[in-house]
């Protein structure tokens, strides 16, 4: 089984600030790497496929990065609806796998 | 709009079964491959089972296989999960959602929960 690290486990930081998420496999997954925005009481949101695609309707804000091991996922200017837990997921090898999540929150 | 509409929760005891759906609207049901996803209480994301779209392949996390089963219904577009011997650490909300192109997670439904205890 693959496992996926995310770190830092808690990011706190101001509205409009930039905010760096990383992600960790335990080994190779190509770029078949997703990220999700969930936020309390809600369902996830899928933001980020491929490492670095952005799914329909997620704003430029959001960008991702990386391939093989290591990978993160930028936000570059936060709002206040972007303050949320965010988790990584590779679909490289079954079982499919979620990292442990990154709460952002506000600083 | 895509919609997937959980419903089936509720409060079991240990080794007891239940089954969950999720009915599916404004997608090619038959076409979609389709998983089901946990996360129990303050927890993170636990992917539990997997369908291809076809049904002819079922994929299962090691802490549920041999005691959960996926089906789908094309003709209903309906997503099952059968839980059967259920244990305290099944206790979670289940999600199911919508395959992308690759096995990531492009539609998620509203979730129930699942509690089980005595």
């Amino acid at each position: 089984e693959i496992v996926m690290t995310q770190s830092p486990a808690t990011l706190s930081v101001s509205p409009g600030e930039r905010a760096t998420l990383s992600c960790r496999a335990s080994q190779s997954v190509n770029n078949k790497l997703a990220w999700y925005q969930q936020k309390p009481g809600q369902a996830p949101r899928l933001l980020i496929y491929g490492a670095s695609t952005r799914a329909t309707d997620i704003p430029a804000t959001f960008s991702g990065s990386g391939s093989g091991t290591e990978f993160t996922l930028t936000i570059s200017s936060l709002q206040s609806e972007d303050f949320a837990v965010y988790y990584c997921q590779q679909y490289n090898n079954w079982p499919l796998t979620f990292g442990g999540g990154t709460k952002v929150e506000i600083k | 709009e895509v919609q997937l509409l959980v419903s089936g929760g509720g409060l079991v005891q240990p080794g007891g079964s239940l089954r969950l759906s999720c009915a599916a609207s404004g997608l090619t049901f038959s076409s979609s491959a389709m998983t089901w996803v946990r996360q129990a209480p303050g927890k993170g994301l636990e992917w539990v089972s997997g369908i291809s779209a076809s049904a002819d392949n079922t994929f299962y996390a090691d802490s549920v296989k041999g005691r959960f089963t996926v089906s789908r219904d094309s003709s209903k577009n309906t997503l099952y999960l059968q839980m059967n011997s259920l244990r305290d650490e099944d206790t979670a909300v289940y999600y199911c959602a919508k395959v992308g192109g690759g096995w990531y997670l492009v539609y998620w439904g509203q979730g129930t929960l699942v509690t089980v205890s005595s």
